[in-house]
């Protein structure tokens, strides 16, 4: 069980380059997200997909696309990358409530190890 | 205001002491509570969830005081190990499993 897994680790871009991240979950998980930390603001949600075949927006879309591309995977995009897009991404998810867990851990969310993202 | 505030630290303290630390939320709709623990550079991990009874996990501690909308980690007997930021999580009300992180308290325990 690998549990949550993002490809890169590390990237560099330059300015207008576009790139994808990329995130399974091996966890059977209804719900995705993408997050971006940054020192001093902490997490901030970015996209999110409630269960397979639907996205929606958090707190920081601007910039991004998402795509749920099946249960396991959702990927995140840079179209044109800006130096304000440097950051640390994390991909998570986390299992719905219909799904029978103890409520106290119905909402907990497994994240991957990061992608630190910097961009020139 | 954020909506949910944490001291950001460093908290700096002996092997074998007791920290403890608060975290306010402003959304009084929010239902459910979280410490989450994240060590440096490394994905967070969730440490414990905090009842409105309070819970206590071994040498962790959480409280829950929904009438002034604050909650605690109290860590006894800190190790060298327990050195990370703890970032408190709130999850709104309704139907939504999105959750709000703070933006962390960090310990340092030092030997």
């Amino acid at each position: 069980n690998a549990g949550v897994t993002q490809t890169p680790k590390f990237q560099v871009l330059k300015t207008g380059q576009s790139m994808t991240l990329q995130c399974a979950q091996d966890m059977n998980h209804n719900s995705m997200y993408w997050y971006r930390q940054d020192p001093g603001m902490g997490l901030r949600l970015i996209y999110y997909s409630a269960s397979e075949g639907t996205t929606d927006k958090g707190e920081v879309p601007n910039g991004y696309n998402v795509s749920r591309l099946n249960k396991r995977e959702f990927s995140l995009r840079l179209e044109s990358a800006a130096p304000s897009q440097t950051s640390v991404y994390f991909c998570a998810s986390s299992d719905s409530l219909m799904a029978g867990r103890l409520v106290e851990r119905a909402y907990e969310q497994y994240f991957g190890p990061g992608t630190r993202l910097t961009v020139t | 205001r954020k909506e949910v505030e944490q001291d950001p630290g460093p908290f700096n303290v002996p092997e074998g002491a007791t920290v403890a630390f608060n975290c306010t939320y402003s959304n009084s709709a929010s239902q459910s509570f979280f410490w989450y623990r994240q060590d440096c550079r490394k994905e967070p991990k969730l440490l414990m969830s905090v009842y409105s009874s309070g819970n206590e996990d071994g040498r962790f501690t959480a409280q829950l005081n929904r009438a002034s909308q604050y909650i605690s980690l109290l860590i006894r007997d800190s190790k060298l190990s327990d050195s990370a930021t703890y970032l408190c999580v709130v999850k709104r009300g309704g139907a939504t499993n999105k959750l709000i992180f703070g933006t962390g308290t960090l310990l340092a325990v030092q030997p």
